[in-house]
């Protein structure tokens, strides 16, 4: 079963710095998909990001951009210029291509909490 | 466009109640999915729907547990005699489910249920 790892459970960044928020995955697939969802207090989730697996150049959206290391299964993202709207919590998932025929339900992580300081 | 949409946004119901939830995708995604998350965790999967076919249900949703999508458009999920245990975040998805870009799945607000 395809597992889906975030080891910081709670990371701290201060106004318009950058910081960089760890995940791993697990799968025996080749074509797959990647994500980033952030999750403010009591509002919905919303896409940040996302990446295909064949695609061998980093995604990037504004100030959002990835990592993705796909020998090592590691997928982070780094967020500059940190802004207080960034504060949420950040979930990484994972999910089947579309061409394995599988379902295509989503694989997160548990999740890290963001804070943004002044 | 205005989004996926659930409703009600809050439930409190006693144990044993049965309780029912809704939710409109986004016009025109034929995709549908449930997922609940408990508190410090992330979202699970439970079921998914293309049209108002179901085509998966994860081993999360016990008997107690259906899902319905007449006519291919809102869904509702309703769970019989709730337990404690069913006191969690359901948080419904859909998505256009064609193409690459076509499978990002976009999220309601999601529905609070507290089982006392």
């Amino acid at each position: 079963a395809q597992t889906v790892t975030q080891s910081q459970p709670e990371m701290s960044v201060q106004e318009a710095e950058t910081v960089t928020l760890s995940c791993t995955y697990d799968t025996s697939e080749s074509d797959y998909y990647l994500f980033w969802y952030k999750q403010p207090p009591s509002r919905q989730m919303i896409l940040v990001i996302r990446q295909e697996a064949y695609k061998q150049q980093n995604a990037t959206e504004n100030r959002f951009s990835v990592n993705f290391q796909k020998a090592a299964k590691s997928f982070s993202l780094k967020i500059s210029d940190s802004q207080l709207g960034d504060a949420a919590m950040y979930f990484c998932a994972y999910r089947f291509s579309e061409n394995t025929g599988t379902a295509s339900k989503l694989t997160f992580g548990t999740g890290t909490r963001l804070q943004v300081t002044l | 466009d205005t989004g996926v949409s659930q409703d009600p946004r809050h439930k409190i119901t006693k144990r044993g109640q049965n309780v029912t939830f809704r939710c409109d995708p986004i016009s025109e995604h034929n995709r549908l999915y449930w997922y609940r998350q408990t508190l410090g965790q992330g979202p699970e999967f439970l079921t998914y729907f293309q049209n108002e076919a179901q085509l998966e249900k994860s081993r999360l949703l016990s008997d107690r547990f259906s899902a319905e999508r007449p006519k291919g458009s809102f869904s509702t999920l309703e769970i019989q005699r709730t337990e404690q245990g069913d006191s969690a975040m359901y948080l419904c998805a859909s998505s256009l489910g064609q193409g690459a870009l076509g499978e990002t799945q976009y999220f309601g607000p999601g529905t609070r249920l507290l089982v006392l």
